[in-house]
C-alpha cells in the first residue's frame, strides 16, 4: 500500500523566506504526482502536476520536483509571502491514468507572518 | 476550465437523519468522481469512486449502505450519509477527473449533532 510523508507537518516563517516542503512515498511506481494547497475549511487548489516521466514543474514562485526513484517531491516557494499561508498538500497517483486513486499525506501547515 | 461544485458548503443535522451531498463538474463530464473523507489535521482518505451509470466502488472499511453513492450523468454525483450520527462528522471533499488530472471540490462540513 503507498503512504505518503510530508515534511514538515508545520512552518512558521517570516516573509520573504525561500522555504521547501518535502513529500516521500514508499511505492515509486506512480503515474503523476501533484502538490495542492488548502485554506481552512476549503476545497483543494491544484498547484503543481508533474508527471512521472518529469523531473520537474514550475509556475509563478513556485518549483515542485520529482525524483521518482527515491520516492521523494520537494515544492519550492520562492520569496513567501503571508498569502501563501495553507497547508500544503501532496498527492501520488498510483493508477495508469488520470482516473487513478490519489493518496495523500498529511500536509504542511504554512504561517507566512508580515 | 474544470470547475467543480459541491453543495452544500456546511450542513448541521440531528442525529439519526440523512444528509445527501452533491457534487457536479460544471464545465467538462466526469466519467469518474471520487469522494475523500478528511478528520482534522489528517490527510484526506478516498472513500469510494463512482463510475457514472454503475455502482460505485468503496475502500475497505467503508460502509456502502451508510454512505450511499449515486453517479446517474456524467456531470452529477451524490453522496448520501444515512441515518447520521456525531462520528460521522467530517468534511467530505468530491473530485471529478478532467484530461490532466483530478479536480475538487469546495468541500462539504458536516456536523452531525
Amino acid at each position: 500500500k503507498q503512504e505518503v510523508t510530508q515534511i514538515p507537518a508545520a512552518l512558521s516563517v517570516p516573509e520573504g523566506e525561500n522555504l521547501v516542503l518535502n513529500c516521500s512515498f514508499t511505492d515509486s511506481a506512480i503515474y503523476n504526482l501533484q502538490w495542492f494547497r488548502q485554506d481552512p475549511g476549503k476545497g483543494l487548489t491544484s498547484l503543481l502536476l508533474i508527471q512521472s516521466s518529469q523531473r520537474e514543474q514550475t509556475s509563478g514562485r513556485l518549483n515542485a520536483s520529482l525524483d521518482k526513484s527515491s520516492g521523494r517531491s520537494t515544492l519550492y516557494i520562492a520569496a513567501s509571502q503571508p498569502g501563501d499561508s495553507a497547508t500544503y498538500l501532496c498527492a501520488v497517483n498510483v493508477g495508469s491514468s488520470t482516473l487513478g486513486r490519489l493518496y495523500f499525506g498529511r500536509g504542511t501547515q504554512l504561517t507566512v507572518w508580515p | 476550465g474544470a470547475v467543480v461544485s459541491q453543495h452544500p458548503s456546511r450542513v448541521i443535522c440531528k442525529s439519526g437523519t440523512s444528509v445527501k451531498i452533491e457534487c457536479r463538474s460544471l464545465d467538462f463530464q466526469a466519467t469518474t468522481m471520487f469522494w475523500y473523507r478528511q478528520f482534522p489535521k489528517q490527510s484526506l482518505m478516498l472513500m469510494a469512486t463512482s463510475n457514472e451509470g454503475s455502482k460505485a466502488t468503496y475502500e475497505q472499511g467503508v460502509e456502502k449502505d451508510k454512505f450511499l453513492i449515486n453517479h446517474a450523468s456524467l456531470t452529477l454525483s451524490t453522496l448520501t450519509v444515512t441515518s447520521a450520527h456525531p462520528e460521522d462528522s467530517s468534511f467530505y471533499i468530491c473530485s471529478a477527473t478532467g484530461t490532466k488530472g483530478q479536480y475538487f471540490g469546495a468541500g462539504t462540513r458536516l456536523s452531525v449533532l
